[in-house]
């Protein structure tokens, strides 16, 4: 199975600050269609997941810009520019490259 | 809209088997896969399988020997049953669309005597 490292475990920021998650996999998530299946979600406290970046860099519907995806073959990375109070929670990477399709452990953001 | 809801008992006991549903609208079965995930207790997302949009499915090999997945397309749901549980099954457990991104609210299994 492929091996998710995210980091760091947990963050804390204050509002308005830009802040950084990595995650790299132990293989190449690069498909055989040519495409990188590596997505980001959003854990709001209490509330199930939601899909923020599909496909390393690709927005999901109704998620701001402030968010960012980078990254390829081995090493992703997502971006959060100025902070608000909502994007607080637990962010996971998922790779749906790969069956069975495995996550990061997630990373808590946290209000300093 | 995208909508998937899961629904099932919230008490299981163990050595028994859980039943979920997840209905969902929006999108066809066979358009989009439908997974399965679970969440303990203040722990990590873990993948438990499949529902591909062709009608095959493929399971995490740590619960293979336990879980099926199937569908009834006519009425837009998908089926987990998972056998022989244990406490350490306790978890929330969502559906979510492969394709949409979309997940569920998630249902909240406990199992105990």
């Amino acid at each position: 199975d492929v091996v998710m490292t995210q980091t760091p475990p947990s963050l804390s920021v204050a509002i308005g600050q830009s802040v950084s998650i990595s995650c790299k996999s132990s293989q190449s998530l690069v498909h055989s269609d040519g495409k990188t299946y590596l997505n980001w979600l959003l854990q709001n406290p209490g509330q199930s997941p939601k899909r923020l970046i599909y496909q390393v860099s690709n927005l999901g519907s109704g998620v701001p810009d402030r968010f960012s995806g980078t990254g390829s073959e081995k090493d992703f990375t997502l971006k959060i520019s100025r902070v608000e109070a909502e994007d607080l929670g637990v962010y996971h990477c998922v790779q749906a490259t790969h069956v069975p399709y495995t996550f990061g452990a997630g990373t808590k953001l946290e209000l300093k | 809209e995208v909508q998937l809801k899961e629904s099932g008992p919230g008490l299981v006991q163990p050595s028994q088997t859980l039943s979920l549903t997840c209905t969902v609208s929006g999108f066809s079965l066979t358009d989009y896969s439908v997974h399965w995930v679970r969440q303990p207790p203040g722990k990590g997302l873990e993948w438990m399988g499949v529902m591909w949009s062709g009608g095959s499915t493929a399971y995490n090999s740590a619960l293979k020997s336990r879980l099926s997945i199937s569908r009834d397309t006519s009425k837009s749901q998908v089926f987990l049953k998972m056998n022989s549980l244990q406490t350490e099954d306790t978890a929330i457990y969502y559906c979510t669309s492969g394709g949409t991104g979309h997940w569920g609210q998630g249902v909240m299994v406990t199992v105990s005597s």
